[in-house]
């Protein structure tokens, strides 16, 4: 069962766009929310994380939105690059030892 | 610090073996979590190693199974391969385990023709 939903699957956006990804999640004992960026032959890296105590939170051109009410929380890329090309997958904690649930991924491609 | 390695990077096997993966956690990282990544389901948890000790278990069959050694090296064994079995198979390790950041490998492609 996909506890979290991720969407678009892909994504191509002109530099210098908004680049946006939408999460959806069930379960309520979710309360940490991390962003995993991840480049072709790597593993995911931690790009932005929030708790659902704030509904947003900013790190350079990365934000992430969150909707506890809708369940729903979404990353912005603002003023997309070419360098930001790459996998982008949502994920959500429920605490305890590491449980985490992870989206099926966003390919998002910046065309110059 | 060196990051965290996995070996081999790549593994062809056919129907039937079994195949062993291991990781190298961050120094001084005691937790390792190994996940099943494919095109179509994302990243899915097997399991977590904390101090040689299994702590959590993601919903595989008994064909997958790990074990952690006392300087924090993990092994990730799959017994009977199966073609489904295709999958990038990502390390992460963290220093505790609890809400802090997880540290991924580059993955072993696991190819079973």
């Amino acid at each position: 069962q996909q506890q979290v939903k991720q969407s678009p699957q892909s994504l191509i956006v002109q530099k210098g766009g908004i680049s946006i990804i939408n999460c959806a999640y069930e379960n309520t004992a979710f309360d940490y929310f991390p962003w995993y960026q991840q480049f072709p032959g790597k593993g995911p890296a931690l790009l932005i994380a929030i708790r659902p105590d704030v509904s947003e939170k900013k790190e350079g051109r990365f934000t992430i939105s969150f909707n506890k009410s809708a369940k729903q929380f979404s990353l912005h890329i603002m003023d997309s690059q070419p360098g930001d090309s790459a996998t982008y997958f949502c994920a959500a904690d429920s605490g305890g030892y590491q449980k985490v649930t992870f989206g099926t991924g966003t390919k998002l491609q910046v065309i110059p | 610090k060196a990051g965290v390695t996995q070996t081999p990077r790549y593994l062809i096997k056919t129907r039937g073996q079994q195949v062993t993966l291991s990781c190298s956690p961050i120094s001084g990282h005691r937790s390792v979590s190994w996940y099943q990544q494919t095109p179509g389901q994302g990243l899915q948890f097997l399991f977590e190693y904390f101090s040689e000790t299994q702590r959590n278990k993601g919903n595989f069959p008994g064909r997958f199974s790990g074990r952690q050694f006392s300087n924090s090296r993990s092994e990730m064994n799959v017994s009977t391969l199966e073609l489904g079995d295709s999958a990038l198979y990502l390390c992460a390790s963290m220093d505790s385990g609890q809400r802090d950041e997880q540290f991924f490998g580059p993955g072993t492609r696991l190819t079973v023709l």
